[in-house]
């Protein structure tokens, strides 16, 4: 399997533009996680989503993000608008969820973004 | 609730010498317990865990971890470092029966030659 795989890797855009992160999670996975990681605030959960159904969006920061899961193959983390304050490294992660717990994540190498 | 503290956001070693690296854990359920690892660009491993059973877990590249119930505690050792160890490690609690992890904050090893 190819892991998660997260696009872009890098985005560089300017304050008020409109910003889109993807994510394919491993096959099969019925759980999937949009984390931010700052200096600051260390790893945040931003959304879990379980079969394609967001369960807990309560790290969304405000009504600027907002995520979709259309399908079990891909999600979106959308920024509308962007600003200098969401420069950020951005991870999705999946993983099963066996007896209502996920013991082991599996990360994507993250998007780097930046919000001039 | 839960929550996790790593103690020392940086941590040096000589190549050879031991690595130890801290995690103290908050729980009010039996917890399960990870460490990660995140090298350069990437993101993050599962590097072992402990759930339940043997509390002296071992994981990949040499490393394992000793959960201690009674000091709260989830310490990641390894007896001889590699240059190749020098990452970020992130421990992380869980439970049974929950979809959350609480990751701490970090700590960045560095492999001195």
């Amino acid at each position: 399997d190819a892991g998660v795989i997260q696009s872009p890797r890098h985005e560089v855009t300017e304050m008020g533009q409109e910003v889109t992160l993807r994510c394919k999670p491993i096959s099969g996975h019925n759980s999937l996680f949009w984390y931010r990681q700052t200096m600051m605030r260390g790893l945040e959960l931003l959304i879990y989503f379980n079969n394609n159904v967001p369960i807990d969006d309560s790290g969304m920061p405000e009504d600027r993000f907002s995520a979709k899961m259309p399908n079990a193959s891909f999600s979106t983390l959308k920024i509308q608008p962007s600003e200098p304050r969401d420069s950020a490294v951005y991870f999705c992660a999946s993983s099963s969820l066996v007896g209502g717990t996920n013991e082991k994540l599996f990360f994507g190498s993250g998007t780097q973004l930046s919000v001039l | 609730a839960q929550s996790v503290t790593q103690l020392g956001s940086h941590v040096s070693v000589s190549e050879g010498a031991l690595v130890l690296l801290r995690c103290n854990y908050s729980s009010s359920v039996p917890p399960y317990l990870f460490w990660y690892v995140q090298y350069p660009n990437q993101g993050l491993q599962l590097l072992l865990k402990y759930t339940t059973g043997a509390t002296l877990v071992k994981g990949i590249n040499g490393f394992e971890a000793e959960f201690k119930k009674s000091e709260t505690s989830f310490h990641l050792t390894k007896p001889s470092a590699h240059m190749s160890d020098a990452a970020e490690y992130f421990c992380a609690v869980s439970a049974s029966g929950t979809y959350k992890y609480i990751f701490g904050t970090g700590t960045r090893l560095k492999v001195l030659a």
